[in-house]
């Protein structure tokens, strides 16, 4: 059963940098669409970003120049760099994939990790 | 961007009526390969979202079978057969067809 499971969630002040962790298993991240997807309070799910099997990354406008995703194929980990926080970043950010290795929606999710950017 | 606009935002039903959801596009979701880049998610109170319907219709494995996906390019619905009271929350639709991929504002169900 495919499994994802994220970390590296906490507060940090405008203008600081966080890096998450997506950790897979029953799945192969070298071989999978991950990608990150984030939720503030109350409000819907906003696609973050996306590293595909190939290793193209593609971001939200929201976040792109500022975040970074990337993979360990070898620890089945995708990461995200998160750099020059803002506020408006506060949110739980969700890892997700297609449990069959296309691109056409989320079956497995992740728990989330809460990220907080405060003063 | 593309945008999704979901409609209603909420609803009350009651145990055993039928529901629907509606998710309008502002760009055909048909791709050149003939499928609908589009999925329908549940999220409950604290909780992921959940996959029910991925490409226009087809239903998500663990996904009940009250739950069908109907319509194409830019015009979709999402069908509760007969609502259980387990179906209370947030209706999700996004598309998949090309990045940035996008979510609807939601639809709140509550079961009356």
């Amino acid at each position: 059963e495919a499994q994802l499971l994220e970390s590296g969630g906490g507060l940090v002040q405008p203008g600081g940098s966080l890096r998450l962790s997506c950790r897979a298993s029953g799945v192969s991240v070298s071989r999978s669409y991950i990608n990150w997807v984030r939720q503030s309070r109350g409000k819907g799910p906003e696609w973050v970003s996306v590293i595909q099997r190939s290793g193209r990354t593609f971001y939200a406008d929201s976040v792109n120049g500022r975040f970074t995703v990337s993979r360990d194929e070898s620890q089945d980990t995708v990461y995200l760099q998160m750099n020059s926080l803002r506020v408006e970043d506060t949110a739980i950010y969700y890892c997700a994939t297609a449990s069959n290795g296309v691109a056409d929606a989320f079956d497995v999710w992740g728990l989330g990790t809460v990220v907080t950017v405060s003063s | 961007d593309i945008v999704l606009t979901q409609s209603p935002l909420s609803l009350a039903v009651t145990p055993g009526e039928p529901a629907s959801i509606s998710c309008k596009s502002s760009q055909s979701l048909l791709h050149r390969n003939g499928y609908n880049y589009l999925a329908w998610y549940l999220q409950k109170p604290g909780q992921s979202p959940q996959l029910l319907i991925y490409l226009g219709s087809d239903r998500a494995s663990g996904a009940p079978g009250r739950f069908s996906g109907s319509g194409s390019a830019t015009d979709f619905t999402l069908k509760i057969s007969r609502v259980e009271a387990e179906d209370a929350g947030i209706y999700f639709c996004m598309h998949a067809l090309q990045t940035p991929y996008t979510f609807g504002q939601g639809t709140k169900l509550e079961i009356k």
